[in-house]
């Protein structure tokens, strides 16, 4: 099974700063199945990329994806006070699907 | 509206069962992939079972013998049977799907939340 790790577990930011999050796999991922989700505070995940870079639909341009292989990153531009949440990296492979632990993106 | 409502959660008492159902509307669950993924209090995402557009399914190691997934193609919904519950197995349960396979879990329901305990 392939592991995601993700860091950092947390990081204090404030609005209009950049977000940089990192999603490292125990091994080779396909670029194509590796994804990244938002979940606010009692809400369901919201899916924000797929394909490592394509960003889902409705999804603002401030966030991004990139990486290939075993290192992906997930960058927010610019935080806007909605973004404060946990991010989670996500990935398909050996026909499952494996997430990340988190990264929580608080207000400093 | 695509949109999934899954009910059937509570309070179980350990070694007991439970079934689970992800109601979907604007889409075929059919032509998907229909997940089911969890989350402990306090903890992060976890995959449990998945049914494909051709009814094959898949299981995650900590469920597998113990869940089962379905669908009835009638009624438009998923469903997740769950036996021999354990307090580890608390969680809220969510419904996805996955509209083309490997490219992300774009739809959700709003969870369900089970509870094991005496």
């Amino acid at each position: 099974e392939i592991v995601l790790t993700q860091s950092p577990g947390t990081l204090s930011l404030s609005p209009g700063e950049r977000a940089t999050l990192s999603c490292r796999a125990s091994q080779s991922v396909r670029s194509s199945y590796l994804a990244w989700y938002q979940q606010k505070s009692g809400q369901a995940p919201r899916l924000l990329i797929y394909g490592a870079a394509s960003r889902a639909t409705g999804i603002p341009d401030r966030f991004s994806g990139s990486g290939s292989g075993t290192d992906f990153t997930l960058t927010i531009s610019r935080l806007e006070p909605e973004d404060f949440a946990v991010y989670y990296c996500q990935q398909y492979g050996n026909s499952r699907w494996t997430f990340g632990q988190g990264t929580k993106v608080e207000i400093k | 509206e695509v949109q999934l409502v899954e009910t059937g959660g509570g309070l179980i008492q350990p070694g007991g069962s439970l079934r689970l159902s992800c109601a979907a509307s604007g889409f075929l669950v059919t032509s998907n992939y229909m997940s089911w993924v969890r989350q402990a209090p306090g903890k992060g995402l976890a995959f449990i079972s998945v049914i494909y557009n051709d009814g094959n399914t898949q299981y995650a190691d900590s469920v597998k013998g113990r869940f089962t997934i379905s669908r009835d193609n009638s009624k438009n919904t998923v469903f997740l049977q769950m036996k021999s519950l354990r307090a580890e197995d608390t969680a809220i349960y969510y419904c996805a799907r996955e509209n083309i396979p490997g490219l992300g879990m774009d739809v959700w329901g709003q969870g369900t939340t089970v509870t094991v305990s005496s």
